[in-house]
């Protein structure tokens, strides 16, 4: 299947400073990048969906000044998490779409805010 | 929007068995039914996926049948091995880099 890369896999931080996660497509151009948030034993929430060169679209409930979201090439999407508190620990998990309709995930990253 | 539903939400299975998970989706619109498998700690991965134009797929032990009129779809594994434990994930989409919407998961657990 195809390889989506996420990086870094996990990383702590202070609470107050901000954190950025980048995702790459390694073998496609993906348009689009959707961005979830995963809490223990639960399903995948999705935050935002990121389209290259404009906007992302938030879903509802999620603070688009919180977690900012850029998609500045067809390989690459960033979240950064902005002034971050321990209630923004948790697992984020980025994916891309291929032309072809498939969805494929990262590796997740595991942020934790002291 | 579109609603997709899981069931069951654990299953135990020996080793050497059969395990089927069930999902149903609300919007005929749908046409791309991926499954995924996510191990602890890691990101989901595609095992199969099926596409609304076709009934039943096959990859080895792992099958995907679909059934557009009642609406819905299930996973089939045969021949369990304790590598198979994890949680499964469906999710149904409208294809065109639209939305993925995801059931809420079945951890599997096949002992030896």
């Amino acid at each position: 299947g195809a390889v989506v890369s996420q990086h870094p896999s996990w990383v702590i931080c202070k609470s107050g400073t901000s954190v950025k996660i980048e995702c790459r497509s390694l073998d496609f151009q993906a348009t689009t990048m959707f961005w979830y948030r995963q809490f223990p034993k639960q399903s995948l929430m999705l935050m935002a969906t990121s389209n290259e060169g404009s906007k992302a679209t938030y879903e509802q409930g999620v603070e688009k000044d919180k977690f900012l979201i850029n998609h500045a090439s067809l390989t690459l999407s960033t979240l950064t998490v902005t002034s971050a508190h321990p209630e923004d620990s948790s697992f984020y998990i980025c994916s891309a779409s291929r032309e072809t309709g498939e969805l494929f995930f990262g590796e997740g990253s595991r942020l934790t805010v002291l | 929007g579109e609603n997709v539903e899981q069931h069951p939400s654990t299953l135990s299975v020996q080793e050497g068995d059969s395990a089927v998970i069930k999902c149903t989706y609300s919007d005929s619109a749908s046409n791309y039914f991926p499954w995924y498998k996510q191990e602890l700690g890691k990101g989901p991965q595609l095992i199969i996926d099926i596409r609304s134009n076709v009934g039943e797929k096959k990859d080895q032990r792992i099958a995907v049948t679909l059934n557009k009129t009642a609406k819905h779809f299930s996973l089939h594994i045969t021949e369990t091995q304790p590598e198979d434990s994890a949680v499964y994930f469906c999710a149904a989409s409208m294809g065109n880099f639209n939305k993925f919407y995801f059931g809420s998961g079945t951890k599997l657990n096949v002992k030896p």
